[in-house]
Order: structure tokens, then sequence, then C-alpha cells
């Protein structure tokens, strides 16, 4: 069965720098979310995505911001880096349309600030 | 705030059943229990969900108490594949795309 994709896998990045990670939900899936977990810690929520529309924000960044695109896809750009932000980014998708609302992970692209 | 309560760590032997309590005392009655582990540093991976019934899959069993205020996931033959971070979420599922509150979790070894 097709899982959700997240590219780039791994991503290395220096201070000031900005980055984009891209998540591809498993087909016919309309929500996406994105969660981030630092080294030692359990995955955090940063925002989600109904219909293209954002639908919750949690305790992301103002240097980060995302969108999700007309194909569901949706990318979270992530600007003036800082050490704190190394971490593993996790998307997940979920069909709200068909009722189920599970939300099934990709397998996360790990971001290391230097 | 995560609104569940796990024990830090367990240990289960190869092939022995593996039950993992949880402690929901404040849950709602629109929220379920979902539960999900995550294999060191791979992207979380659901198990099973449930709301008052116990339910069973392929994967596990859940059994929640008649009051709600705590469950049991219960993996029947634990191999060393299973070994990971279990997290017990309660959720309200209402059409809308609700968020995972991720709590500590139970770090389960399972050992040879």
């Amino acid at each position: 069965a097709a899982g959700v994709i997240q590219s780039p896998r791994h991503l290395i990045k220096e201070k000031r720098e900005t980055a984009t990670l891209k998540c591809y939900p498993i087909p016919r899936h309309d929500t996406v979310y994105w969660y981030q977990q630092g080294p030692g810690q359990d995955p955090q929520f940063l925002i989600s995505f109904y219909e293209k529309m954002q639908s919750d924000k949690g305790s992301i960044p103002d240097r980060f911001s995302a969108q999700q695109f007309s194909d569901y896809h949706s990318e979270l750009n992530m600007s003036s880096l800082e050490l704190g932000d190394s971490a593993l980014y996790f998307c997940a998708s979920s069909p709200i349309a068909g009722g189920t609302e599970t939300q099934y992970f990709g397998p996360g692209t790990r971001l290391l600030v230097l | 705030d995560a609104k569940t309560t796990q024990p830090p760590s367990m240990d289960c032997a190869e092939g022995r059943a593996a039950n993992l309590p949880c402690n929901h005392s404040t849950i709602s009655g629109n929220e379920y229990v979902y539960w999900y582990r995550q294999i060191h540093s791979q992207g979380p991976q659901y198990i099973i969900h449930g709301l008052k019934n116990n339910e069973t899959n392929e994967m596990a069993s859940l059994i929640i108490t008649e009051d709600r205020k705590s469950s049991t996931l219960i993996l029947p033959h634990a191999t060393l594949r299973d070994t990971a971070v279990y997290y017990c979420i309660v959720r309200v599922r209402q059409g809308g795309s609700e968020k995972l509150v991720f709590g500590k979790g139970t770090k389960l070894t399972v050992n040879p």
C-alpha cells in the first residue's frame, strides 16, 4: 500500500539558511499534519491543513510557514534556521472525508543545522 | 498537555504477551483512545484505536475499562521487532483535523 512520502530524507543546512521540506500524502488523503521531534523528545504538533486551508496551528515558530497545494502535497518552509531547529520532521496524512481520521506518518526528514 | 499517563519503561520476553497500561482519567465522552508506536527514529506507526468497546486487529488488542479511565494495549506474542516507544493518545474525532498530542510514552524492550 502507498505510504506518505517525505523529501528529502536528510538535510544539512547552516545557521540563517532556509530549508523546504516536502510531504506527499497517501492518495485520497485530504489532510496533512506536520510534527517536529527534537533529540530525545516526543513528537510535537506544528501545523495542519485540510483541503488546502490551514486547520490548526501548534507551537510553530514565526520563521516557519507551510502550505498545502492543489494536489494535496504540502511544503514546510523554514527560514533563518537556528541550531535548535535540528530535529526530525514528520508529516502525517489522514482521510477526513472517509471518516476514519487515523493519521499515517511518513518516514521523516532529518534536519541538521550547523 | 498530554492527557494520558504511561509507565516510562517495560520489559517483555520474546513470545510472551506484552500488556501496556495507560491511564486517561479525564477522558471526555467524545474522545477516542489511540495507540501509536515509534521504532527508533522512524515515523510513528498507527496500531489501534477505540472508544469504549474492546478492539482487536492484526497487530494488537485494546482493552478499555468500563469507566473509560484506563486502557491496556496487548501485543499477544511480542517479537524483538516490537521493541519501540508506545504512545497512548486521547483524541476527539469529530470530522475535523484533530492533532495528536504525544506524551512520554512507554519504552517497551522485548528481550530474547
